[in-house]
């Protein structure tokens, strides 16, 4: 079954307010990507992470890859109403085999 | 970009019937998956293939089959559709570093 949890599954904040999802595997990852899926659409791509630790940032948004490669998060500073949307990660268990958390589902109050 | 192509946006099945779902990409990505997204749950895998006429069970195999007969098109089989298989199906391709997502087909077995 599924082998990637992802936390909170939903998350409401003021405008302005900072965000955090967590996602947690029961394997380690070769790599572990983030996508984001805006009501209504498909999921598209954010970031990949590859090394133990690697932190990269985009803008607002703060992606982390823990030492163990085994768990992940995605900051984002001072929301805005366009950050509204699901937030998945993925990863990879084995060469191929790619698999999704339950995603964060993130509403803004403006 | 890459463009991932889902036959349908909408359909409506009856219970028993075999259904279709057909995605096509416009790159040589070898790597080809099909999600399932249900409220809840996020996307959970029904089947991958990685090269033409191979392909791999993901996590919820059960009632599904797929065909891979050339590089660019990855087809989801219903052998016999029934009502919880009522969902939003997600096909997409893998590049070396992200997943490009077609626009989904929402199914309803009726």
């Amino acid at each position: 079954g599924q082998q990637v949890m992802q936390i909170p599954q939903y998350q409401h904040v003021q405008e302005g307010e900072d965000f955090t999802t967590y996602c947690n595997s029961s394997t380690t990852l070769s790599n572990i990507q983030w996508y984001k899926q805006r009501p209504g659409g498909h999921p598209v791509f954010l970031i990949q992470l590859v090394k133990s630790g690697e932190v990269k940032k985009q803008k607002r948004l703060t992606f982390q890859f823990g030492e163990a490669k085994k768990n992940s998060s995605l900051h984002i500073t001072a929301t805005q109403t366009t950050d509204v949307g699901t937030y998945f990660c993925a990863g990879h268990q084995g060469a191929q085999k790619l698999v999704f958390g339950q995603g964060t589902r993130l509403t803004i109050n403006p | 970009d890459v463009k991932v192509t889902q036959s349908s946006r909408y359909l409506v099945k009856r219970t028993g019937e075999k259904v279709f779902l057909e995605c096509v990409q416009d790159m040589d990505h070898e790597n080809m998956f099909w999600y399932r997204q249900d409220p809840g749950l996020g996307l959970r895998l029904i089947y991958f293939s990685y090269d033409v006429k191979m392909k791999e069970k993901g996590d919820i195999p059960e009632g599904y089959s797929v065909s891979r007969e050339k590089k660019e098109r990855f087809s989801l089989i219903l052998e016999s559709a029934s009502t919880n298989q009522t969902s939003m199906y997600l096909c997409a391709a893998f590049s070396n570093t992200e997943a490009f997502f077609g626009q989904g087909t929402r199914l309803t077995v009726v």
